[in-house]
């Protein structure tokens, strides 16, 4: 089934430690995104890449680093966690180059990540 | 700052009523104002989009009505089911990237 896939689907991490959230994607958007969702706040981006070999920042970048080696794959990583990073985290992508056309940001199942 | 503002923060209606969800903007750029819906333990999908060049659109129960001078887009779910309970975004975004988000209405519709 074509879409976006993230692992792992929840995770306790200690304070400190180095965290790297992964995301796939199968139907070749050249866009992606990694959303935070924190109850109250909605959906905050974090960072997003319109292309391979391209990022940006997003609303809250703090802690957070990404890469874009090739298409399909857009990993998060949080270098040393901080207990405030604890969320439920979106990976996304679209199709921006549908200029004109439907557009439509594809969620994954999300990761729950808990820093103690 | 919170560039997209959405209320109410939840809702409760009966069977068959009509909830209804706001949200304003600031950024005069947008031009794209999705709705995406989103059940426990799952990501978000999209419900609806409108694009500032109409006032209203429909696809079955959901509608979107839009207020380009005011700033304002609402969501209207007529006949609401409880299948339709699950929590409701707006968003917005200015091109086709790059998507601002509401903070969210929970949805309750009770049988």
């Amino acid at each position: 089934i074509a879409g976006i896939t993230q692992a792992p689907t929840s995770q306790i991490l200690a304070a400190g430690r180095r965290m790297t959230l992964r995301c796939t994607q199968d139907m070749r958007h050249n866009a992606m995104y990694w959303y935070r969702q924190d109850l109250g706040l909605g959906l905050r981006l974090i960072h997003y890449s319109n292309t391979a070999g391209t990022t940006g920042k997003g609303e809250v970048p703090d802690g957070y680093s990404v890469s874009r080696a090739n298409t399909d794959d857009f990993p998060l990583t949080l270098a040393s966690a901080v207990p405030s990073q604890t969320s439920v985290y979106f990976c996304a992508s679209s199709d921006s180059q549908m200029v004109r056309r439907k557009t439509e940001a594809f969620f994954g199942q999300g990761t729950r990540l808990t820093v103690v | 700052q919170q560039q997209v503002k959405q209320s109410p923060q939840s809702l409760i209606v009966q069977k068959g009523g009509i909830p209804i969800i706001n949200c304003a903007y600031e950024n005069t750029a947008f031009d794209y104002f999705p709705w995406y819906q989103q059940f426990p333990g799952k990501g978000p999908a999209l419900l609806i989009a409108i694009r500032p060049d109409v006032s209203e659109k429909k696809e079955g129960r959901f509608t979107i009505s839009f207020n380009k001078s005011a700033k304002q887009f609402s969501l209207h779910i007529m006949d609401s089911q409880p299948g339709d309970s699950a929590t409701y975004f707006c968003a917005a975004s200015e091109g086709f990237q790059k998507l601002v988000f509401g903070t969210g209405t929970r949805l309750l519709v009770s049988p």
